[in-house]
């Protein structure tokens, strides 16, 4: 069973315009949540983070928003950027260092 | 200063061969992991180690994967009887938690097994 899932196996977006990227999860129990990015050949690099008492947590250009009654996140990048071009990992954790993480959401910024 | 290194970067290997894979974690970071990436799938939990005891190996598959830290520091996932199923891109994380609390786990470039 998917404890976590990204039902958006891509996104094409403008350069300059917003990047939505979404996240669901099914376990209540979870109570962080992180956005992972990866380049091809590369591992996944941490990109931001909320802790489940938090309902937004901002970095730049980043922001993410948890909606715990709907057990969604969603992964704000504005404006985007053509270096923003990857795959964007949802992971959550359950009070451990354990992390489950969704199939990914591979986002194309275009000029 | 230097991230998480895992080596070989790939490995071609026969059905029900043994296959070792190295991960040198960042320098002084004493929980390390290992996740497992499947094509068209996220990173997959396999093992976390604290220190030098594996603090939770719930992720491991079955007994022919076992993975060992006996320093603290470097750490070898052990594959006996490789299957084809067993192709994926292994991840290895470390991170400096001390337990307790959600440090951010820093990824190597992972190994590319592939079974023939």
């Amino acid at each position: 069973d998917q404890q976590v899932k990204q039902n958006s196996p891509s996104l094409s977006v403008q350069e300059g315009r917003i990047s939505i990227l979404n996240c669901d999860y099914t376990n209540s129990m979870f109570d962080y949540f992180l956005w992972y990015k990866k380049y091809p050949a590369e591992g996944p690099t941490f990109l931001i983070s909320i802790s489940s008492i938090k309902d937004k947590n901002e970095d730049g250009r980043f922001t993410v928003f948890l909606n715990k009654s709907a057990k969604h996140l969603s992964l704000h990048i504005v404006p985007s950027q053509p270096g923003d071009s990857a795959v964007y990992f949802c992971a959550a954790s359950e009070g451990t260092d354990k992390l489950i993480f969704g199939t990914g959401t591979r986002l194309q910024v275009f000029p | 200063g230097a991230g998480v290194s895992q080596t070989p970067s790939n490995k071609v290997t026969e059905k029900g061969k043994y296959v070792e894979l190295r991960c040198d974690p960042i320098s002084g970071h004493t929980a390390l992991y290992w996740y497992r990436q499947s094509l068209g799938q996220g990173p997959e939990f396999l093992i976390y180690f604290q220190g030098t005891g594996a603090a939770d190996d719930s992720g491991l598959p079955n007994d022919r994967f076992f993975a060992v830290r006996p320093e603290g520091s470097v750490s070898t996932l052990k594959i006996q009887r490789t299957e084809r199923g067993d192709s994926a891109v292994y991840l290895c994380a470390s991170s400096s938690t001390s337990g307790g609390g959600l440090d951010t786990q820093y990824f190597g470039p992972g190994t590319r097994l592939t079974v023939l």
